[in-house]
């Protein structure tokens, strides 16, 4: 069965400690993996979409990785404003169909 | 921001009671979807859209039906509102085209639909 898992469920990190999330997919054929932050009450807004192994992706403090299995949201010096729900999803090849992990809440204290 | 847009932003419904949401994108993609979000199971597709009048179940599609009569317009039906379909819905869009750069969907800002 194609699924996506993330982890850990939730986080809490110091202002300036730095950690990685982690999203381990089994699909059939990867067409793409996509990683999103969303705040509470809010629609997920997108962060990088990464297309093949070895490939990585950095935007301000975030960077994303991707492996045949899995996927890292590195998190360097996070700050209070990095707080959210970081959700992944795989886009599997011949669908039309994304499939969503359960998503890692993060909290950075100040 | 994608222009992506929901109505109604909140609704409190009765059981038995029909309800539409509607999805208005601004940006001509091709693929739009509707998803409930739940706490512990994450985003989970009900109807998807490749085009207008072409539409397709997703996993959770059971007491929901779905109309595009237009490339800019998604609408999901609760034909008979039942309180398991209390929920969070996000309408999604996206362009698949040969460049792979365009398999992002982006999403709107959701409805919070309460059955009572």
């Amino acid at each position: 069965e194609d699924q996506v898992t993330q982890s850990p469920e939730a986080l809490r990190l110091q202002e300036g400690e730095s950690s990685s999330l982690n999203c381990s997919y089994t699909v059939s054929g990867l067409r793409g993996l996509f990683w999103y932050r969303q705040d509470p009450g809010k629609g997920p807004e997108f962060l990088f979409t990464l297309y093949s192994a070895g490939e990585e992706k950095e935007k301000e403090r975030l960077k994303a990785t991707l492996t045949k299995k899995e996927s890292f949201l590195h998190i360097t010096a996070p700050k209070p404003e990095d707080s959210a729900t970081y959700l992944c999803a795989v886009y599997e090849k011949g669908t039309y169909k994304y499939i969503f992990g359960t998503g890692t809440r993060l909290k950075v204290l100040a | 921001d994608a222009g992506i847009t929901q109505s109604p932003r909140h609704k409190v419904t009765e059981t038995g009671t029909p309800v539409t949401l509607r999805c208005h994108q601004t940006e001509n993609h091709r693929y739009m979807y509707w998803y409930r979000q739940d706490p512990g199971h994450g985003l989970r597709l009900i109807h998807y859209s490749y085009g207008v009048k072409d539409t397709d179940k997703g996993e959770v599609s059971d007491g929901y039906s779905v109309s595009r009569s237009k490339t800019e317009d998604f609408l999901l039906t609760l034909e008979s509102a039942t309180s398991s379909q209390t929920s969070v819905y996000f309408c999604a869009i996206s362009e698949s085209l040969a460049g792979k750069e365009t398999d992002t969907q982006y999403f709107g800002p959701g409805t919070r639909l309460t059955v009572l």
